[in-house]
């Protein structure tokens, strides 16, 4: 059973540097979800795609922020001129579209540590 | 918009012994509920969710959660805990409708499994 995957699942990085990260979701999930989560508080809704289409974008996604989901299978998330306030675990869920509350599975994360 | 509160931070409790972890949501719509675990070094599972039908939802190793519409809770309850049991838990309502995929958590409650 082949789960969803993140790649990398650490990265330091300097604050100004780009960073990109990869989320490889379960092969035939149509939705592919990114979420942050900080020390102590859950993780929090940034965006989700419907197959190739980025579909909703949260006010914490800012301009720095982009995300792409090329031929709707794996994605990537870059951050541009990475701040102190990046750092944070970065999750991917995927899930099967059905009809409503479909069960999200999440990928181990990857940590961004901004120094 | 939908808000959950977690108010323990971190239970800590016997092996044997039962165990409730509090949830309660703040929302203008209706919503659907769900408990999430998270053990060291892995991504979030879905324990088990509610989304119509009887508040009492059970889970595959001994969890529960009743949903109280009147005090908006979803409070997690298992009769007998293991060790194996030590992890996060994680709250999280969705709206129900065009966006049930749009997962808002609390901040989590670390459920410790003393011997």
């Amino acid at each position: 059973d082949t789960g969803v995957s993140q790649n990398p699942r650490h990265k330091i990085t300097k604050r100004g540097q780009n960073v990109t990260f990869r989320c490889d979701p379960i092969s035939e999930h149509n939705r592919l979800y990114w979420y942050r989560q900080t020390l102590g508080q859950g993780p929090e809704f940034l965006t989700y795609f419907q197959n190739e289409a980025q579909l909703e974008k949260s006010r914490l996604l800012s301009d720095r922020f982009s995300a792409e989901r090329p031929k709707g299978s794996f994605s990537t998330l870059e951050i541009q001129r990475t701040e102190q306030g990046d750092s944070a675990m970065y999750l991917c869920a995927s899930s099967l579209y059905r009809d409503r509350a479909d069960e999200q599975y999440f990928g181990p994360g990857t940590r961004l540590t901004v120094t | 918009a939908q808000s959950v509160t977690q108010l323990d931070s971190q239970v800590p409790v016997f092996e044997e012994a039962p165990v409730e972890l509090r949830c309660n949501y703040s929302s203008s719509v209706s919503v659907y509920l769900f408990w999430y675990v998270q053990y060291p070094n892995q991504g979030l599972q879905l324990l088990l969710k509610y989304l119509s039908g009887s508040t009492l939802v059970e889970s595959i190793n001994g969890f529960e959660a009743e949903f109280n519409k009147s005090q908006t809770s979803f409070h997690l309850r298992k009769p007998s805990v293991h060790i194996s049991d030590t992890a996060e838990y994680f709250c999280a309502v969705s709206p129900e409708g065009d966006s049930s995929y749009k997962l808002i958590f609390g901040s989590g409650t670390r459920l410790l499994v003393r011997p």
